[in-house]
């Protein structure tokens, strides 16, 4: 069973910071991987999906990259702003694509 | 575009009472759907998941059932309530394997 990791828990940065944010997982066999942000109270909001023939995507400030071989992925946020703030998600979809496998997140706070 | 909805977003029920949360999708047509609970600190848990109407899926034996009686329509229920099935509820859908899950704003669940 695919069992994915998120690390660390919690990460406190001061504001403007580069960072990188890091999910593993133990199943190279997957489809694509996606991170999501989850504000507090609030349901997940799509950042970024990576396909597994993909190596990197881009938005914005953000960059998730795909290392299937080793079964990871990271998501690195430049210059870093207070409202960055939020826990960050990653999930993995197996071929069978109806199953999605989360980690349990990295909550971020980004201090003024 | 497409827009996913759930509610209601706050609910407190009586341990024994029925449930049934809903949530529609808008601006697709033949989507997969997605219930999943979010226990406080901890990962998402895939409940269920539809391909098709009157198609589900189930992942975690429990007190709960799905239902999809129309094509952008999935219903959460239960008979009777137990504490355990506090937690807040999270409604996602997707087309082809190629596209991102999209989350709904999710549904807190209070049992008493």
């Amino acid at each position: 069973k695919q069992e994915v990791t998120q690390i660390p828990a919690a990460l406190s940065v001061p504001e403007g910071e580069n960072l990188v944010l890091n999910c593993s997982f133990t199943d190279s066999a997957i489809y694509n991987l996606q991170w999501f942000r989850q504000d507090p109270g609030k349901g997940l909001t799509s950042l970024l999906l990576i396909q597994s023939s993909q190596r990197e995507q881009t938005s914005g400030r953000l960059n998730a990259s795909l290392d299937k071989s080793s079964g990871r992925s990271t998501l690195y946020i430049a210059a870093s702003q207070p409202g960055d703030s939020a826990t960050y998600l990653c999930a993995v979809a197996p071929y069978n694509f109806n199953k999605f496998y989360f980690g349990s997140g990295t909550k971020l706070n980004v201090k003024p | 575009s497409q827009t996913i909805h759930q509610w209601p977003a706050t609910l407190v029920q009586p341990v024994g009472s029925p449930l049934s949360l809903e949530c529609t999708v808008e601006g697709t047509s033949n989507p997969n759907l997605y219930w999943y609970r979010q226990a406080a600190g901890r990962g998402l848990q895939l409940l269920f998941y539809s391909v098709g109407i009157g198609q589900i899926s189930s992942e975690v034996p429990q007190n709960l059932s799905a239902s999809r009686p129309q094509d952008r329509q999935f219903i959460l229920s239960s008979k009777k309530l137990l504490l355990s099935d506090s937690g807040f509820y999270l409604c996602a859908w997707r087309g082809t394997a190629n596209q991102p899950q999209h989350f709904g704003d999710g549904t807190r669940l209070s049992i008493l």
